[in-house]
């Protein structure tokens, strides 16, 4: 079964500094994507990045990259120059399915705490 | 804002009522899926729908149901509540039925409190 690890419940960055936030996943699928939310404390879940399996460039949108690292099945969501509003909840996830549907399936989330 | 709307925002209901959770997906988009988020579950995936039909079941209770109806808007219905059911429950949508490049944008949610 798929599955998403994220082993740091919390992290404290500070601010206008970088942080990297741990993701791995397994899967025996060769064809799967990988997405990075945030939660802020208001509680909606807002998408930040994307990346998909057979990408050859890590994903990049801002100040959010992804280093994917295929053979260590590692999808790690780097975030420079923190800012306070960065606060929040980030899950990774990974879509999962074939054909019919594709739902995600999350990790638990690490908590991100910047300090100014 | 993602262009997913849920209605109500929150919700306080008693044990043994039933509450219906409305979504309205992105302009133009087909899918909808419903996940439910708990502290002691994380997120989990209820149910996905394509275009009024539904395309695939998750960790979905029997005393919970789903539609999407022909303007595409998707209704989840809980029935028989349990002080177990109290969550935040998520309507997200996606373009097509979940390509392989497809993004599921979220809705703010739908805070269930049960009593």
């Amino acid at each position: 079964a798929q599955k998403i690890t994220q082993t740091q419940p919390g992290m404290f960055v500070q601010e206008k500094e970088a942080v990297t936030l741990d993701c791995t996943y397994d899967t025996s699928d060769p064809s799967y994507g990988l997405f990075w939310y945030k939660q802020p404390s208001s509680g909606e879940m807002i998408f930040l990045i994307y990346q998909g399996s057979y990408d050859q460039q890590n994903a990049t949108e801002g100040r959010y990259s992804l280093n994917f690292q295929k053979a260590r099945k590692s999808a790690n969501l780097v975030i420079s120059a923190s800012q306070l509003g960065d606060s929040a909840m980030y899950f990774c996830a990974m879509r999962e399915g074939m054909g019919s549907s594709y739902k995600l399936i999350f990790g638990s989330g690490t908590r991100l705490l910047v300090r100014p | 804002d993602s262009g997913v709307t849920q209605t109500p925002k929150h919700l306080i209901t008693a044990t043994g009522q039933r509450v219906t959770l409305r979504c309205s997906p992105r302009s133009g988009d087909l899918s909808v899926y419903w996940y439910q988020q708990s502290l002691d579950q994380g997120l989990q995936f209820l149910i996905h729908y394509y275009n009024g039909e539904e395309r695939a079941k998750g960790n979905i209770l029997e005393r919970f149901s789903a539609q999407q109806f022909p303007d595409l808007h998707s209704e989840l219905n809980l029935s028989s509540l349990e002080l177990g059911d109290s969550a935040l429950y998520f309507c997200a949508s996606s373009p097509q039925g979940g390509g392989s490049q497809e993004t599921q944008y979220f809705g703010p949610g739908t805070r269930l409190l049960v009593l």
